[in-house]
């Protein structure tokens, strides 16, 4: 079974430029999460779809990130413009709906900010 | 939202059984508690999910009381491969997901 694919593994961005990062999930899940996660703390949910409709974006900062769930499917999150405080790994994860606590997590997007 | 708390950090020996006791005092009744594993540059890899009692996997255990308000995770005969982040996090199996993970206890397995 294919796991949680992100793109791209790296990207190093300037200050205030915009961003894009990637995620198909594991194919049956409906849920899907997007967190931040700086060096030396947990992950932090960022936003959670459920199909096409959003869950929850409470911890979203809306000013400057969107993120949007074509199709039920893929899924992708932008940063526009992008601050120096936006360093962190991405992480894009999926579930079933009835096993939301049994998450499965992709690799990650290490973005940095110069 | 509840909240948990773990040591945050352990070392242990090779061969060694670890055991992560995690704090959660405010869990609600419909709430299970998970537990996750990450190593560095990979996310985080669900280990183990329980809500009360005992449950055993081929990875661990997990043991809770009859309260619920604390959770011990057991790693058997850890090797070095075991040295991770181990974070305990409570929520609800389905809904918006309340999943908190915290800073997690960092493993150190030495040999």
């Amino acid at each position: 079974e294919a796991g949680v694919a992100q793109s791209p593994r790296y990207k190093i961005i300037e200050k205030r430029q915009s961003v894009a990062f990637w995620c198909n999930p594991i194919s049956g899940h409906a849920t899907l999460y997007w967190y931040q996660q700086i060096l030396g703390q947990g992950p932090k949910l960022l936003i959670q779809f459920q199909n096409n409709g959003v869950v929850d974006d409470s911890q979203l900062p809306k000013d400057r990130f969107s993120a949007e769930r074509l199709k039920g499917v893929d899924s992708t999150l932008k940063i526009q413009p992008a601050k120096l405080e936006d360093s962190a790994v991405y992480l894009c994860a999926s579930s079933l709906v009835r096993r939301a606590n049994e998450q499965y997590f992709g690799p990650g997007t290490r973005l940095t900010v110069t | 939202l509840a909240k948990t708390t773990q040591p945050i950090s352990m070392d242990s020996y090779e061969g060694q059984e670890v055991n992560i006791t995690c704090s959660h005092n405010n869990i609600a009744t419909n709430d299970y508690i998970t537990w996750y594993q990450q190593f560095p540059s990979q996310g985080p890899r669900f280990i183990i999910q329980g809500y009360k009692t005992k449950v055993t996997n081929e990875v661990a255990s997990l043991f809770i009381p009859a309260d619920r308000k604390s959770s011990t995770l057991s790693l058997p005969r850890v090797s070095l491969s075991d040295t991770a982040v181990y974070y305990c996090l409570v929520g609800e199996e389905t809904g918006a997901n309340n999943l908190f993970f915290g800073t997690g206890t960092r493993l150190t397995v030495i040999p």
